[in-house]
């Protein structure tokens, strides 16, 4: 069965940078786009980035464009959120989440179970 | 940014009655919606694609409908599992954008 697993959130200071990690089993993972999805306390769902299957083309929400960047190795079945200048309106649960398709994005058919980022002074 | 209002933001329903959710879009998005269900300290569930397909292992209770604008989520008999906040979601264009979410509470 398809499984996401996220890891590396954690408490950090405005400014800071930060790496989350999906990692993916259950599927073939070079054949799916990958998004990450964030919501921060008590909010509804904010869309942060997609990649598409081979990792050759991305996309990010306005909030977070020029910040955070998302790569995949495909040779571990694992896809990355890097987050750098980090503000504390960042401060959220951040779910990996699966696309049924390769090329572009059409939403998310698997979600991980999410890790919490906190950026704090 | 296509804009995705929902409505109504929250409700009160008791077991058994019919609840209707409904998103608009600010542009045209074809049939390129879903629909999910969250529950609390939960990851969130895809109940519908396409506007109207309903995801493999979902009850029959749940249904979709709408294209271009207006979409509707409908539960026909809701059931105690069903309380939850709900979410409309448009892949038409970048950026991905979500309606702000419907509480669905117990009466």
């Amino acid at each position: 069965q398809v499984q996401l697993v996220e890891s590396g959130g954690g408490v950090v200071r405005p400014g800071e940078s930060l790496r989350l990690s999906c990692e993916a089993s259950g599927f073939s993972f070079n054949e799916y786009g990958m998004h990450w999805v964030r919501q921060a306390p008590g909010k509804g769902l904010e869309w942060v980035a997609f990649i598409r299957y081979d990792g050759n083309d991305q996309y990010q929400a306005d909030s977070v464009k020029g910040r955070f960047t998302i790569l995949r190795d495909n040779s571990r079945n694992t896809v990355y959120l890097q987050m750098n200048s980090l503000r504390t309106e960042d401060t959220a649960v951040y779910y990996c989440a699966k696309d049924p398709r390769g090329y572009t994005a059409h939403g998310f058919d698997y979600w991980g179970q999410g890790t919490l980022v906190s950026v704090s002074s | 940014d296509i804009q995705m209002t929902q409505s109504p933001s929250s409700l009160s329903a008791s077991v058994g009655d019919r609840v209707t959710i409904t998103c608009r879009a600010s542009q045209d998005i074809i049939k390129d919606l879903g629909w999910y269900q969250q529950k609390p300290g939960k990851a969130p569930k895809r109940l519908i694609f396409a506007a109207s397909s309903l995801q493999s292992g979902v009850p029959s209770r749940f249904s979709g409908s709408g294209s271009g604008t207006e979409f509707t989520l409908t539960i026909s008999s809701l059931q105690p599992e069903d309380f939850a906040i709900y979410y409309c979601l448009q892949h038409h264009d970048y950026p991905l954008t979500f309606g702000g979410g419907t509480t669905v509470e117990i009466k």
